[in-house]
């Protein structure tokens, strides 16, 4: 069966950079999109922004442009998000999913448990 | 920006009643929307794809219709575990949003 792990919680103080990591199993990792979306606390959701597994191919949602990058490691059917310059703002649970369907972007079908991050000096 | 906006913000209903949710998008998006359930404490999970179709393992009380610029969620009969938060959000653009969600509690 499908299983998305991520990586643990994580404190980073303002300006520092943070990688999340999320371990994909149960299916072949690289036929599949990996989707970011964040919800900060007492939020809704926000997508960050997609990874195509097989060929390593991102987008990014504008907001997250030039301070978020989006990486894999297909050897470990792991994907990795990292985001710089952080601020307080960036504190929230950021999820990982895979998408629904094959070699296409569509919805967000099966989610990791979230990984917190909390931004303080 | 594609901005999603959801109504009510809170629905009160009882076990065993109607819901319906509203979804209205800034501009078309055609039938590219889906909606999504959320527990506290838990990630989100897809209910409906597409505005209609109902995504494995959801209930059938569970239904999904609209295209265009307006949706509606329907739960036909509230079960005790359908009370959460549910988001709609569209894929027809980048980049893709959700809106603000929807608190279904129980009266």
């Amino acid at each position: 069966q499908v299983q998305v792990v991520q990586s643990g919680a994580q404190v980073k103080k303002p300006g520092a950079s943070v990688k999340v990591s999320c371990k994909a199993s149960g299916y072949t990792f690289t036929d599949f999109h990996i989707h970011w979306v964040r919800q900060a606390p007492g939020q809704g959701l926000e997508w960050v922004g997609w990874i195509n597994p097989k060929n390593g191919a991102a987008n990014y949602a504008p907001k997250f442009l030039g301070r978020v990058t989006m990486t894999r490691d297909t050897s470990i059917s792991t994907a990795y998000m990292e985001l710089s310059s952080l601020r307080s703002e960036d504190t929230a649970v950021y999820y990982c999913t895979r998408d629904r369907k094959p070699a296409v972007v569509t919805w967000f079908d099966y989610w990791g448990p979230g990984t917190q991050l909390t931004v303080s000096s | 920006e594609i901005v999603l906006t959801q109504s009510p913000a809170t629905l009160s209903l009882s076990p065993g009643e109607r819901a319906t949710l509203s979804c209205r998008a800034s501009q078309s998006v055609s039938n590219f929307l889906a909606w999504y359930q959320q527990k506290p404490g838990q990630a989100p999970r897809l209910l409906i794809y597409d505005a209609s179709n109902r995504a494995t393992g959801i209930p059938a009380r569970f239904s999904g219709s609209g295209s265009g610029t307006d949706f509606t969620l329907t739960i036909s009969s509230l079960e005790p575990e359908d009370f959460a938060v549910y988001y709609c959000q569209h894929r027809s653009n980048w980049p893709f949003t959700f809106g603000p969600g929807t608190k279904v509690d129980i009266k």
